[in-house]
């Protein structure tokens, strides 16, 4: 059974600051691996889709790396902004029976000071 | 392009009725997926659908639950009948082809909240 823990649970930085969030998971034999970010009382926006033959995945100030052997992912944010304060969530695939079902862990709660 | 649609936003039942969540997904999109979360737990996985075809729903929760997904299109979930341990968010999300790179992104709707009293 796939399990996904995220570290640190919560965070809090001030404006500008570069940061790594950090995902780690029990089963090294992912599909792929999507984060995504959830703001308050909304549902999940999809950040970065990194497949399993790759081993990072880059959009705007979002660097997304993946090591499948390990078992871990990592989301580096640059420069960070007040509107980046969301609860961060990772999920790898996993797929058995044809079906490609995401796998949460708990998320970590950034807040950007500003 | 209008995302993956969800109704109702919110829903507030008896323990004992019937709710019926609705899922619209984004137009093209062959595979629907249902998720949910319950009160300080991560978002749980229930079923996934690839055109009307359940594919995989090892994680529906117990005969309670129905989903269908007439016509390949839109999607029902229907909980009958609701308990209290039924409240939490529910997630649709669909994507276009989980073997293609980009298109096997999963787009999440906004959740319907329901409570069950």
């Amino acid at each position: 059974k796939q399990e996904v823990t995220q570290i640190p649970a919560a965070l809090s930085v001030p404006e500008g600051e570069n940061l790594v969030l950090n995902c780690s998971f029990t089963d090294s034999a992912i599909y792929n691996l999507q984060w995504f970010r959830q703001d308050p009382g909304k549902g999940l926006t999809s950040l970065l889709l990194i497949q399993s033959s790759q081993r990072e995945q880059t959009s705007g100030r979002l660097n997304a790396s993946l090591d499948k052997s390990s078992g871990r992912s990592t989301l580096y944010i640059a420069a960070s902004q007040p509107g980046d304060s969301a609860t961060y969530l990772c999920a790898p695939t996993y797929s058995g029976a044809g079906s490609y079902q995401l796998t949460f862990g708990k998320g970590t709660k950034l807040s950007v000071i500003p | 392009e209008a995302g993956v649609t969800q109704f109702p936003s919110h829903s507030v039942i008896e323990k004992g009725q019937t709710v019926t969540l609705r899922c619209d997904p984004i137009s093209g999109h062959d595979n629907l997926y249902w998720y949910r979360r319950v009160m300080g737990k991560e978002i749980k996985f229930l079923l996934h659908f690839v055109k009307e075809s359940k594919q995989d729903e090892s994680g529906m929760p117990n005969n309670r639950f129905l989903a269908e997904r007439t016509g390949g299109t839109y999607s029902t979930l229907k909980v009958q009948p609701a308990e209290l341990e039924d409240s939490g968010v529910y997630f649709c999300a669909s994507s276009q082809d989980p073997h293609r790179g980009e298109e096997e992104t999963q787009y999440f709707g906004p959740g319907t909240r329901l409570l069950v009293l």
